[in-house]
């Protein structure tokens, strides 16, 4: 198994409060990614990142930060978290020269 | 982004072959088709990845169409814990290297 992992797996909040996700890696993948994945939506990819401090948006990027000042961590913020924020959040790291995704085994926040 | 369609759901019985189809046809030159599935309470795990020739691995084969414009996937013998939503993606190596998942075709196996 590819060695990464999300935390926390599990986490309930208030509306407004702040939250931060983390995703860590040993394999020194140059690609990160964090998705979220709600019933009849699929995979919705928010933030990615290829390199160290290079990161860029996805397709559902408001509302999130993200930050990578080393290879192994990824961090996805929820500066001020909403109910429409809660989800199962995944993180991804890809091998470039293989081009395969491996995942984390995700994180589900609740906010209420 | 290039867009993938793939039914919403299929139905296969145990023992049987399954070709779960994905239509990409805004596909460019540079885009690898990759098929991922994931198993309920778990992340998407990889199945298989081709650019123009068909492939073959352990899990299953990827047959592309000769102007890349669709692909299939084919389980040769549909198991049990095989159900699960498959997803069809390309990959972009042109620059961003984003991956783009769509809803995937959640496939039942029935006993």
């Amino acid at each position: 198994d590819a060695g990464i992992t999300q935390s926390p797996r599990h986490k309930v909040t208030e509306t407004g409060t702040p939250v931060t996700l983390r995703c860590h890696q040993t394999e020194n993948h140059r690609y990160m990614y964090w998705y979220r994945q709600d019933p009849g939506h699929g995979l919705r990819l928010i933030h990615y990142s290829y390199g160290v401090k290079d990161t860029d948006k996805g397709e559902v990027s408001d509302g999130y930060s993200v930050s990578r000042s080393k290879t192994e961590d990824f961090l996805l913020t929820l500066e001020s978290a909403t109910s429409s924020q809660t989800s199962v959040y995944f993180c991804a790291i890809s091998n470039r020269v293989t081009g395969e995704l491996f995942f984390g085994e995700g994180s589900r926040l609740t906010v209420l | 982004d290039a867009k993938t369609t793939q039914p919403n759901s299929m139905e296969s019985n145990e023992e049987e072959p399954v070709h779960l189809p994905c239509n990409h046809s805004t596909i460019s030159g540079t885009d690898y088709i990759h098929w991922y599935r994931q198993l309920p309470s778990q992340g998407p795990e990889y199945v298989i990845h081709g650019l123009t020739s068909n492939v073959n691995n352990r899990m299953a084969s990827l047959a592309i169409a000769e102007d890349r414009k669709s692909s299939t996937l084919i389980l040769h013998r549909a198991t049990l814990r095989d159900a699960a939503v498959y997803y069809c993606i390309l990959r972009d190596v042109s620059g961003t290297y984003k991956y783009i998942f769509g809803t995937g075709t959640r496939l039942k196996v029935l006993a």
